[in-house]
């Protein structure tokens, strides 16, 4: 059975002090691993997809890293407006399409 | 991107009650997803509702709980049936993205339910 597991499962940082959120995934052949980031009383938006171990992507403060059994998504300097949570989902090669998500990292940037 | 709108954005229900969601899209897609996300729980696919078909329901739901219509290719409705507290979760629909990355999603804002 699929899984995810995203550490840890609430963060808190000082603005610019810079972190990582992991995401532990077992899957039968990964097609795909997604980060998402969720604002209170919004739905998930899309942030990075990253297809094989090695891959980087990067978004203003943000880097996402893959390897075979993890995904990092680090925060570098990161500011009030960064306090979110976020979502990790693994698609699996050859089955469904549809994504199994983790929990979600919930951070929170103080000023 | 797609945006999506749904409502009622929230909720309160009694028990043994049924409350239907609505979801539009600004543009027509195939395929449109419904989640639920409990309270410190991931979130969970309900089903997939195709325009013209029935939906396809994921395992530990079926369709007497949560009926889901899909009359066009911009909407689409979710019943929660027969409400118990245990349905208390935000419900939300989505659609794929189009274009050359459609492994990803786009989300609707959700509909946050509570049942008394």
């Amino acid at each position: 059975e699929d899984q995810v597991t995203q550490s840890p499962e609430a963060l808190r940082l000082q603005e610019g002090e810079s972190s990582s959120l992991n995401c532990s995934y077992t899957v039968s052949g990964l097609r795909g691993l997604f980060w998402y980031r969720q604002d209170p009383g919004k739905g998930p938006e899309f942030l990075f997809t990253l297809y094989s171990a090695g891959e980087e992507k990067e978004k203003e403060r943000l880097k996402a890293t893959l390897t075979k059994k993890e995904s990092f998504l680090h925060i570098t300097a990161p500011k009030p407006e960064d306090s979110a949570t976020y979502l990790c989902a693994v698609q699996k090669k050859g089955g469904s399409y549809i994504p199994t998500f983790g929990r979600g990292t919930s951070l929170i940037v103080h000023p | 991107s797609a945006v999506i709108s749904q409502k009622p954005s929230r909720d309160i229900c009694q028990r043994g009650t049924s409350l239907t969601i609505q979801c539009q899209v600004d543009s027509q897609v195939t395929m449109m997803f419904w989640y639920r996300q409990q309270p410190g729980q991931s979130l969970t696919l309900i089903a997939t509702a195709n325009q013209g078909s029935e939906a396809t329901y994921e395992s530990g739901f079926v369709i007497d709980k949560f009926p889901i219509s899909r009359p066009n290719l911009t909407f689409s409705t979710l019943t929660v049936s027969n409400m118990s507290p245990e349905d208390s979760s935000i419900y939300l629909c989505s659609v794929p993205a189009s274009g050359a990355n459609t492994d990803t999603q786009y989300f609707g804002p959700g509909t946050r339910l509570t049942v008394l």
